[in-house]
């Protein structure tokens, strides 16, 4: 099984809501990432664990939470959201942090209103 | 800096023509590379990847990806584009773990495939 899932696919959420993005792996992985991607652009990075642990946030504002409850699911917590935060937010993992080699997700298509 | 560059935004051929994508990277280390595919509000998948060895790597779907360390280039080349093809492409470069252990990513290039 090389898939990492994510929901939900869309999401449309107001600026006062509060919203969480879902990723699993079952590759036995042990890191795992969060991406922001707008359109016509590369993905940029904005989190990364390791082993369970935030070890890399590229200045993420607060409004962004990621949490790892295990070495399988990552989420990405939402609140107070800006229109330009809208974006396909995408989810990857590979063995480790330095095995370089990522395995991405479908990523979530978010739309802030 | 470390940076990872394909010089095409777009890039149009003809079904069956072959097609050659180019990434240059600028990195002090022997580099990790990598090419990932996209097709439209995809994520992105992984077509081939070099760490060292032969400098001619096979990937899926019928890619192929030349490293040549004096032009500082990882080119894509497929011999007979598909219509499935038509997606974006990106090229990375692995950053090591003083640069972060990060991938960093080219802009990337659109492929649009005519029939």
């Amino acid at each position: 099984d090389t898939e990492v899932t994510q929901t939900p696919k869309h999401l449309v959420m107001g600026m006062t809501n509060k919203k969480s993005l879902k990723c699993e792996q079952h590759m036995g992985h042990r890191a795992m990432y969060w991406y922001k991607q707008k359109a016509k652009k590369p993905p940029e990075l904005m989190f990364v664990y390791s082993y369970e642990k935030l070890s890399i946030n590229e200045s993420v504002p607060s409004r962004f939470s990621p949490e790892c409850p295990n070495s399988s699911l990552l989420n990405l917590h939402l609140h107070a959201l800006q229109p330009e935060d809208s974006a396909l937010y995408l989810c990857a993992s590979s063995r480790q942090a330095d095995s370089y080699e990522q395995y991405f997700g479908p990523g979530t298509r978010l739309t802030v209103t | 800096a470390q940076s990872v560059t394909q010089p095409d935004i777009h890039i149009t051929v003809s079904e069956g023509a072959s097609l050659e994508l180019r990434c240059n990277y600028s990195y002090g280390a022997t580099p990790y590379l990598f090419w990932y595919v996209q097709s439209p509000g995809q994520g992105l998948q992984l077509l081939l990847k070099y760490f060292s060895g032969d400098t001619l790597v096979q990937g899926i779907k019928g890619f192929e990806a030349e490293f040549k360390r004096s032009q500082s280039s990882f080119n894509l080349r497929k011999p007979s584009v598909h219509w499935s093809d038509a997606a974006e492409y990106f090229c990375a470069v692995g950053l090591s773990m003083e640069y972060g252990n990060k991938l960093v990513f080219g802009a990337g290039t659109i492929l649009r495939v005519k029939s």
